[in-house]
């Protein structure tokens, strides 16, 4: 089946370290992948997108690129913020029907001063 | 603000109750969500509603009842839940054009429910 794999938080990072989530999905064939990011008491925005192998998606700082030979699409973002702190999701769709996303379980990143 | 809104925020409901959770998108989208996160789970998509029709129904048990009263609504009637339920119940909303491009998935922020 299809199904997303997140590591496990919680990521502790100070400002202006380097970050990275690792994401790696299973797919029968060949999804669009996503990062989500959910803060404190609010509800998952999107954060970034990719459609097709080496494609790379970026925003706010953060990048992640499709890989299909890894099967994976780690988050980066090369130096954080503390309000940079939430949980981040990563998932899966394909095309065709409706927007039908898989979900990974979610990596909380905390960010000290 | 992602033109999304949930009501209530938050809600307590004993075994017996029935209530209903409330969902509203405010940018015109015709394909609307349901999902549950539970601690430690990834999200469960609950129900998709297309076009007002109901297209998914991911295994949820009856106790859970959907309707789509039209393209900008969505509500979650719940009765006889139990304490297994509490989790946090979002709603989302996207423009689905038809040609199976993946689209944003606009969330609300959720309602908090307790079942105890």
């Amino acid at each position: 089946g299809n199904s997303v794999t997140q590591m496990e938080g919680p990521v502790t990072l100070s400002e202006e370290a380097f970050l990275t989530i690792n994401c790696t999905y299973t797919a029968t064939g060949y999804p669009s992948l996503f990062w989500y990011v959910q803060y404190p008491g609010e509800g998952l925005q999107l954060l970034l997108k990719a459609t097709k192998a080496d494609d790379k998606g970026s925003n706010k700082g953060f990048e992640a690129t499709y890989r299909k030979e890894t099967t994976s699409f780690h988050l980066e973002k090369g130096s954080v913020q503390v309000s940079d702190s939430a949980v981040y999701f990563c998932a899966l769709t394909f095309s065709g029907g409706y927007n039908k996303l898989i979900f990974g379980a979610g990596t909380r990143l905390a960010v000290h001063p | 603000e992602t033109g999304v809104t949930q009501t209530p925020r938050h809600l307590v409901m004993g075994m017996t109750n029935k209530k209903s959770l409330k969902c509203e998108q405010h940018l015109g989208h015709n394909a609307m969500y349901w999902y549950k996160q539970s601690a430690k789970k990834p999200l469960e998509l609950m129900f998709v509603y297309n076009f007002k029709e109901q297209t998914e129904n991911n295994s949820v048990p009856s106790r859970f009842s959907p309707e789509c009263p039209n393209s900008s609504h969505l509500f979650l009637h719940l009765h006889t839940l139990q304490p297994e339920d509490s989790a946090l119940y979002l709603c989302a909303s996207s423009q689905e054009s038809g040609t199976g491009t993946p689209y944003e998935q606009y969330f609300g922020p959720g309602t908090r429910l307790t079942v105890t």
